[in-house]
């Protein structure tokens, strides 16, 4: 079974910390996304990387910027967290050039005080 | 752009109910077309994947179908119970380009005993 894993389910931070979030996958997966998710939102993409060292930004990269030094590994970073960063944050990874299945991790609620 | 639109954004249904939710999509050129649920508060589990050439998919109780040409898929959930209560998204894939999936609003399903 394919797994992805985040480094934590719940969050707090205060407003101007630098916060990371990490994603692991288990599956030699050559692309990895970082989404968030509001009530009446829906999923938004913030970075999009498709190889080690490659990336792209999503519809939302302001404020964030990511990192893949791994091919299974894929970090999330705010620089300075705001408390407009406060959201679910979704980690996916998939086959490349978007074939086969979306894999998810649990999920990390993160809140900014 | 492609746009992914669920209808209806909420449904409320009795238990032993055969239900459909709707998707529908505007870039008739898609690669793949996936369906998942999400559990409050948890990430997105996949439950179907159609590809361009096929016409449908089949998983237990649920059955997607997809018509490039009319831009929808169903998902024909059968003899629906409590624990089908969930939301239900839909992401597509276009063909050419980054292979990045767009994703409905979902559908928030209740079935009451």
């Amino acid at each position: 079974d394919v797994k992805v894993t985040q480094s934590s389910r719940y969050l707090v931070k205060r407003t101007g910390e630098k916060v990371f979030l990490e994603c692991v996958q288990d599956m030699d997966h050559e692309n990895m996304f970082w989404y968030r998710q509001d009530p009446g939102l829906g999923l938004r993409l913030i970075y999009f990387s498709y190889d080690v060292k490659m990336k792209e930004k999503g519809d939302i990269p302001e404020g964030y910027s990511v990192s893949r030094e791994k091919k299974e590994r894929f970090s999330l970073i705010l620089e300075s967290a705001s408390t407009n960063q406060t959201s679910m944050y979704l980690c996916a990874s998939s086959l490349g050039a978007g074939r086969g299945t979306q894999y998810f991790g649990p999920g990390t609620r993160l809140l900014v005080l | 752009k492609q746009e992914v639109t669920q209808i209806p954004a909420a449904l409320s249904v009795p238990e032993g109910e055969n239900l459909v939710l709707n998707c529908s999509f505007t870039d008739s050129a898609i690669y793949n077309l996936q369906w998942f649920r999400q559990d409050p508060g948890k990430g997105l589990t996949s439950l179907l994947l159609i590809q361009s050439s096929q016409r449908e998919q089949t998983s237990g109780r649920l059955n997607a179908s997809l018509d490039k040409s009319s831009g929808r898929s169903t998902l024909y959930i059968a003899a629906s119970q409590p624990g089908d209560s969930a939301t239900y998204l839909c992401a597509v894939t276009v063909s050419g380009g980054s292979y990045i999936p767009t994703f409905g609003r979902g559908t928030s399903l209740i079935v009451h005993p």
